[in-house]
């Protein structure tokens, strides 16, 4: 069956960097486009990134351009996820989520809570 | 952006109940609209995607429909494990976004 293990969420002072991981098992992981979404506490879901499932198309959130990138390793069946200068309002709960091809998120990830605090 | 706007923010109903949920997009989207549900603690999981289709192991208590702006979520007979909160998410462009969520409990 699929899965998907977020791992690599923490705490983390304003201004810092933490690098997530998300290992797929359980399916073809260099066929599917994969996904990272967010949740602050309480609120929402929130998209942050998008990578095709060769790695040479990526999207982003304007809220996290320029600071996070996402990227892929398909020979480790692992996709990343690379925060820099993290802001206090980048706090959340951050999910992996597998792309049917059509920008559907058919599986999650169980989450890596994320908090930016001094 | 393509905005997302659920109502109503949330609902109580009884066991039994015919539930609908309302997702209108701020421009059309055709049909690529998704609906997610999100038990507490838990993560998302899709129930509907391009609007009408039932995503696979999803009960066939729950249908979508719509297309171009307007869509709706309907649980035809409400059940004790449907209490979680309901996204919708357009699939139509990037930036992917989601409606603000619906809060559904059971009385």
């Amino acid at each position: 069956q699929v899965q998907l293990v977020e791992s690599g969420g923490g705490v983390v002072q304003p201004g810092g960097s933490l690098r997530l991981s998300c290992a797929a098992s359980g399916f073809t992981f260099s066929k599917n486009g994969m996904h990272w979404v967010r949740q602050a506490p309480g609120k929402g879901l929130e998209w942050v990134a998008f990578i095709r499932f060769d790695g040479k198309n990526k999207y982003y959130a304007d809220s996290v351009k320029g600071r996070f990138t996402i990227s892929r390793d398909n020979s480790k069946n692992t996709l990343y996820l690379q925060m820099n200068s993290l802001r206090a309002e980048d706090t959340a709960v951050y999910y992996c989520a597998r792309d049917t091809s059509s920008w559907v998120l058919d599986y999650w990830g169980q989450g890596t809570l994320v908090t930016v605090s001094s | 952006d393509i905005q997302m706007t659920q109502s109503p923010s949330s609902l109580s109903a009884s066991v039994g109940d015919r539930v609908t949920i309302t997702c209108r997009a701020s421009e059309g989207i055709n049909t690529y609209l998704n609906w997610y549900h999100q038990r507490p603690g838990k993560a998302p999981n899709l129930l509907i995607y391009a609007a009408s289709s039932l995503q696979s192991g999803v009960p066939s208590r729950f249908s979508g429909s719509g297309s171009g702006t307007d869509f709706t979520l309907t649980i035809s007979s409400l059940q004790p494990e449907d209490s979680a909160t309901y996204y919708c998410q357009q699939s139509y462009s990037t930036p992917l976004t989601f409606g603000g969520g619906t809060k559904v409990e059971i009385k």
